[in-house]
């Protein structure tokens, strides 16, 4: 059972470089949701998604967009990288909006 | 002033030590999480409780939702258990789009 399972684990990219973070889960859930994690803060919440063919903005939505054509997986794409978009990026999944959260490995990017 | 509050933000303890992490939130709530972050790695949900007292291992976590704080307590503490602790709120309302508010996380070293 891989639960949550993040692609790719690191990736470096030059600034106004574009690339995509896929973000795939095998439990069925309803809700998928993309964060950024960087030092001295809190998990922040960039995009999510209720449900196939939905998403919706976060707190830090800027520079991002997302994607949920199926159910299983989320992607999350930068455009144009830039470096403050230098971080660590964690997935997660829930069956329910207030259930239990299940998280990937993390995505740490690094924008030159 | 930050919504959910750790302390300590960092704490060194022999193995073998009682280990208690404290969280106060400073909004109404429906459930709080306790997770997990090795170095280096991805996030574990260790609990999630609205109230009371939950265990699992050596490990307990206790809410007292009138008092607006939470700890979670590591008895016979190992090496192992090294990692950042990160609590999280469930708002009954904002707080972000996903209702979560974290807390920048309490790193803990235990030494042998």
């Amino acid at each position: 059972n891989a639960g949550v399972t993040q692609t790719p684990k690191f990736r470096v990219l030059k600034t106004g470089q574009s690339m995509t973070l896929l973000c795939a889960q095998d439990m069925n859930h309803e809700y998928m949701y993309w964060y950024r994690q960087d030092p001295g803060m809190g998990l922040r919440l960039i995009h999510y998604s209720v449900g196939e063919g939905t998403t919706a903005k976060g707190e830090v939505p800027d520079g991002y967009n997302v994607s949920r054509l199926k159910k299983q997986n989320f992607l999350l794409g930068l455009e144009s990288a830039a470096p403050s978009q230098t971080s660590v990026y964690f997935c997660a999944s829930s069956p329910r909006g207030a259930g239990e959260l299940f998280f990937g490995e993390g995505s740490r990017l690094t924008v030159l | 002033k930050n919504e959910v509050e750790q302390s300590p933000q960092n704490l060194t303890a022999q193995e073998g030590e009682f280990i208690t992490i404290n969280c106060s939130y400073s909004v109404g709530i429906s459930a709080l999480h306790w997770l997990q972050q090795h170095p280096g790695g991805g996030i574990v949900s260790l609990f999630m409780l609205s109230s009371g007292k939950k265990k699992h291992g050596r490990l307990i976590a206790t809410i007292n939702i009138q008092e607006k704080h939470s700890s979670l307590h590591i008895t016979a503490s190992h090496p192992r258990d090294s990692a950042v602790y990160i609590c999280a709120v469930r708002r009954y309302s904002g707080g972000g789009a996903d209702g979560l508010t974290f807390g920048k996380g309490t790193h803990l070293i235990i030494q042998p």
